[in-house]
């Protein structure tokens, strides 16, 4: 099946620094979504972005399927965006593999 | 538009019971996944279902099974429960042809 790896595992940063997160996969992908996990458990959707770049606010996303890696931008880190963050990829509609994570702590 | 929901979101079942689990997806959506998330093994994929069928299989053990009815909610059932089967089960819905998965709240579950 589809590796996902995902980098750093854990990131520490001060309000209001910019931080980026990576993801990887090992074969090629019709889809991949990121996600933030709440403290509660609720994934949250970030982005849907199997190729090309995306931004929504102070997040932005680019994949290059071609070279098998996402990256995860966020800008001007606040302590909300305190989480994890996964990467997740498929093939079939319906089934993804997700990435282990990368755990955001974002300090006042 | 309400979001995916899911019930409960807590529960606690001794070893050798069975459990059912069930998932509501947005309106209009019909494909229902479920996932397990453990500290040890993260999310891992269970099933999906899509019109009432099981389009697609995780390697989970035939102790974990599911089904969808026709307005598209969904139950996972597990049954002779063993401590390993304590995690945060996560349903997921989307729309017909469109890859982009919303994620329900989960239920924990803690089999003791």
């Amino acid at each position: 099946g589809i590796q996902v790896e995902q980098s750093p595992p854990d990131l520490i940063l001060q309000e209001g620094a910019n931080s980026t997160l990576r993801c990887n996969f090992s074969d090629s992908v019709n889809n991949l979504q990121w996600f933030h996990q709440n403290p509660w458990g609720q994934l949250i959707n970030l982005f849907y972005i199997p190729s090309g770049t995306k931004q929504n606010g102070r997040l932005s996303a680019t994949t290059v399927a071609t070279e098998r890696y996402s990256l995860l931008y966020i800008s001007s880190s606040q302590t909300t965006d305190s989480g994890v963050y996964f990467c997740a990829v498929g093939t079939n509609a319906g089934k993804s593999t997700f990435g282990d994570g990368t755990t955001l702590t974002v300090k006042p | 538009k309400a979001g995916v929901t899911q019930t409960p979101r807590y529960l606690i079942k001794t070893r050798g019971q069975q459990v059912t689990l069930s998932c509501s997806p947005i309106s209009g959506h019909r494909s229902v996944s479920w996932y397990q998330q453990t500290p040890g093994q993260g999310l891992q994929f269970l099933f999906e279902y899509f019109s009432e069928t099981q389009r697609n299989k995780g390697n989970f053990p035939g102790r974990f099974s599911g089904r969808q009815f026709s307005n598209s909610r969904s139950e996972m059932n597990v049954s002779t429960l063993e401590l390993g089967d304590s995690a945060l089960y996560l349903c997921a819905s989307s729309f017909p042809y469109q890859e982009t998965q919303y994620f329900g709240p989960g239920t924990r579950l803690l089999v003791l």
